[in-house]
């Protein structure tokens, strides 16, 4: 395991399906956290999970959108009835807390979602 | 509020040619972490450095400087001597605490031409 990994790569959808994204972090992470990066921009935050516990939740995350992380290793972030706006890059971020101020964070490759 | 702001979009610069790129950002809080990231053309975020509230002195990695001025809220970053390898997009974000958050400005895309 040498990095956190996303799946899959790429996805093309049509407006109103339901699509899904995987996240692995890396092993014994404990925090992972979901972004989206639209062309130009910096990622945006969209969520947060120490363990199995979502602990925080931007209020860019409307409805549609849900995301779990069952058991504390792996996570997914489903879009449900998506509209052209959720094409964008879905990226992941694993990290771990050593002490109060150690934190390195490592970034997935990202999912590029496109809705037609 | 909490915002980060990258005012440079696009920088253009010479091999060997030494390049600051700005960041700014706005917080009430006292406690706070600053960290720069560099998205190479192959996308993959990468983690440069992370900097506590409570630490201005400057840090120098290799080619690499980072200036933090907490009186004018910035945390700039200096690349010497630039190589085309350095051509990137390269973020500023803004945490605290307990990490729950990141917020990233918008981005400066160098680019280094041979």
């Amino acid at each position: 395991d040498t990095g956190v990994s996303q799946d899959p790569r790429h996805k093309i959808t049509k407006r109103g399906q339901n699509v899904t994204f995987r996240c692995d972090p890396i092993s014994e992470h404990n925090r992972l956290y979901w972004y989206r990066q639209t062309l130009g921009q910096g990622p945006e935050f969209l969520t947060y999970f120490q363990n199995e516990a979502q602990l925080e939740k931007s209020r860019l995350l409307s409805d549609r959108f849900s995301a779990e992380r069952p058991k504390g290793s792996f996570s997914t972030l489903e879009i449900q009835r998506t509209e052209q706006g959720d094409s964008a890059m879905y990226l992941c971020a694993s990290s771990s807390l050593f002490g109060t101020s150690e934190i390195t964070e490592f970034f997935g490759p990202g999912t590029r979602l496109t809705v037609l | 509020a909490q915002k980060v702001t990258q005012a440079q979009t696009e920088i253009s610069v010479v091999e060997k040619e030494d390049v600051t790129l700005d960041c700014v950002y706005e917080t009430r809080d006292t406690t706070y972490y600053l960290f720069w990231y560099k998205q190479p053309p192959s996308g993959e975020l990468v983690f440069l450095i992370r900097r506590n509230s409570f630490d201005e002195q400057n840090e120098i990695s290799g080619r690499y400087s980072w200036n933090f001025q907490k009186s004018t809220s910035s945390f700039n970053f200096t690349i010497t001597a630039s190589q085309v390898v350095d051509s990137a997009v390269y973020f500023c974000a803004l945490s605290f605490y307990n990490f729950n958050k990141f917020y990233f400005g918008s981005g400066t895309k160098l680019n280094v031409k041979p």
